[in-house]
């Protein structure tokens, strides 16, 4: 079975510009987690979904992220606009819904804002 | 609200050897789950191993263990007869057990391993 699969791995984009991070969590999955990794704050949850309804998106920075699950099979994370204090690394995780199953990462996109 | 603690920035050791990295974590609830997971230079997260709060017999996956004192709330890894492909970041993580809105994961701040060959 396929894993956790994120798109594109690699994004270098301008400032101001839009972003769109992508993923498709592990089929029969129904929580997809949406993580962003920097130096200075190390792995934080930004939003996640159960059942395709967002259950707490009290991490998403400010209005310029907003992350969607229209069907079980996918979700984006967007920025609008991106800044350089953007740049980071964004991981997609998705697991069962019942509480302490694991979490299973995607590969990860690595943004840089420039 | 929990947190997790890894106090070792930084752990060395030898191939062949054997290796512990500490976790501490603090939380007032009594069902929950510890994770670790390995981030290589690649930065996939990847699944080390995984404990239940309510088991009391330590978790182990093949040359990975953990020792897990709950009264304490410590959660070391122990890496035994280390290769080479083991140098990575190692995360600590909590989760919650009771589901719902406390199911994201809280990592610590990580340890980064070398293998020295």
């Amino acid at each position: 079975d396929a894993g956790v699969i994120q798109s594109p791995r690699h994004e270098v984009t301008e400032m101001g510009q839009e972003v769109t991070l992508r993923c498709k969590p592990i089929s029969g999955h129904n929580s997809l987690f949406w993580y962003r990794q920097t130096m200075m704050r190390g792995l934080e949850l930004l939003i996640y979904f159960n059942n395709n309804v967002p259950i707490d998106d009290s991490g998403m920075p400010e209005d310029r992220f907003s992350a969607k699950m229209p069907n079980a099979s996918f979700s984006t994370l967007k920025i609008q606009p991106s800044e350089p204090r953007d740049s980071a690394v964004y991981f997609c995780a998705s697991s069962l819904m019942t509480g302490g199953e694991t979490q299973y990462f995607g590969p990860g996109t690595r943004l840089l804002v420039l | 609200a929990q947190t997790v603690t890894q106090s070792q920035p930084e752990m060395s050791v030898q191939e062949a050897e054997t290796v512990t990295l500490s976790c501490t974590y603090d939380t007032s609830e009594s069902d929950y789950y510890l994770f670790w997971y390995k981030q290589p230079p690649s930065r996939q997260m990847i699944l080390v191993i995984r404990q239940e709060a309510y088991k009391q017999q330590n978790a182990t996956e093949n040359r990975f263990s953990v020792n897990f004192q709950k009264a304490a709330k410590s959660f070391s890894l122990k890496i035994s007869d280390s290769q080479l492909g083991d140098a990575a970041m190692y995360f600590c993580a909590y989760r919650s057990g009771r589901g719902g809105a406390t199911n994201k994961l809280i990592f610590g701040t990580g340890t980064l391993l070398a293998v020295q060959p």
